[in-house]
């Protein structure tokens, strides 16, 4: 069955070290997004792609990085880890293109810790 | 992107039907109303969408006001497993792909 997974599931890390969350969806899905979630808060966008070579800024974007050199995988980097960067990070992968119509695919998350 | 409204939380007794909520007086003529549940220590989850028209699928309906500025998520009989954070969230369908979440309801499901 096509899934998508996310790892490490938890990780902790150290200020100021670069850290690579990875994510692989095996849906073929044109569409991936990273997501990150705070105590009492919804999930806010971090980026996204479109495609192959395609990345597009979130509304909280600063200090992380993605590239996309497959289809299949959109790992999110963080170039020098902040302790406000704690947070549970989603992934997730659509089908469609610019259709507001498709449904996201989630990853079960990584937690992630900033000491 | 135009905004959603809905209650922090709610309450419901398993086994009876469940309606939640949501306002979205902004909406545009080209949003779709899409609704996504996530189980605790889980990613989201899509549970269903729709433009105009209601709509049912084997999780939920979707019932929708003839002025679009609000709709209703369905759930037939709740069971403890749908205890979850409901998000209601619109989507241009010229734009695609993003979603931009809110707060949600919380619901919970007692036995």
């Amino acid at each position: 069955d096509a899934e998508i997974t996310q790892s490490p599931r938890h990780k902790i890390t150290e200020t100021g070290r670069q850290v690579t969350l990875a994510c692989h969806q095996t849906w073929n899905h044109n569409n991936m997004f990273w997501y990150r979630q705070d105590l009492g808060h919804g999930l806010r966008l971090i980026h996204y792609s479109y495609g192959v070579q395609d990345t597009n800024k979130g509304e909280v974007s600063d200090g992380y990085s993605v590239s996309r050199s497959n289809t299949e995988d959109l790992p999110l980097t963080l170039e020098s880890a902040a302790s406000s960067q704690t947070s549970v990070y989603f992934c997730a992968s659509s089908g469609r293109g610019s259709i507001g119509a498709d449904t996201q695919y989630f990853g079960p998350g990584t937690r992630l810790t900033v000491l | 992107d135009a905004k959603t409204t809905q209650p922090n939380s709610m309450e419901s007794n398993e086994e009876e039907p469940v309606h939640l909520p949501c306002n979205h007086s902004t909406i545009s003529g080209t949003d779709y109303i899409h609704w996504y549940r996530q189980l605790p220590s889980q990613g989201p989850e899509y549970v269903i969408h729709g433009l105009t028209s209601n709509v049912n699928n084997r999780m939920a309906s979707l019932a929708i006001a003839e002025d679009r500025k609000s709709s209703t998520l369905i759930l037939h009989r709740a069971t403890l497993r749908d205890a979850a954070v409901y998000y209601c969230i619109l989507r241009d369908f010229n734009q695609g792909g993003k979603l931009i979440f809110g707060q949600g309801t919380e619901l919970s499901v007692k036995p």
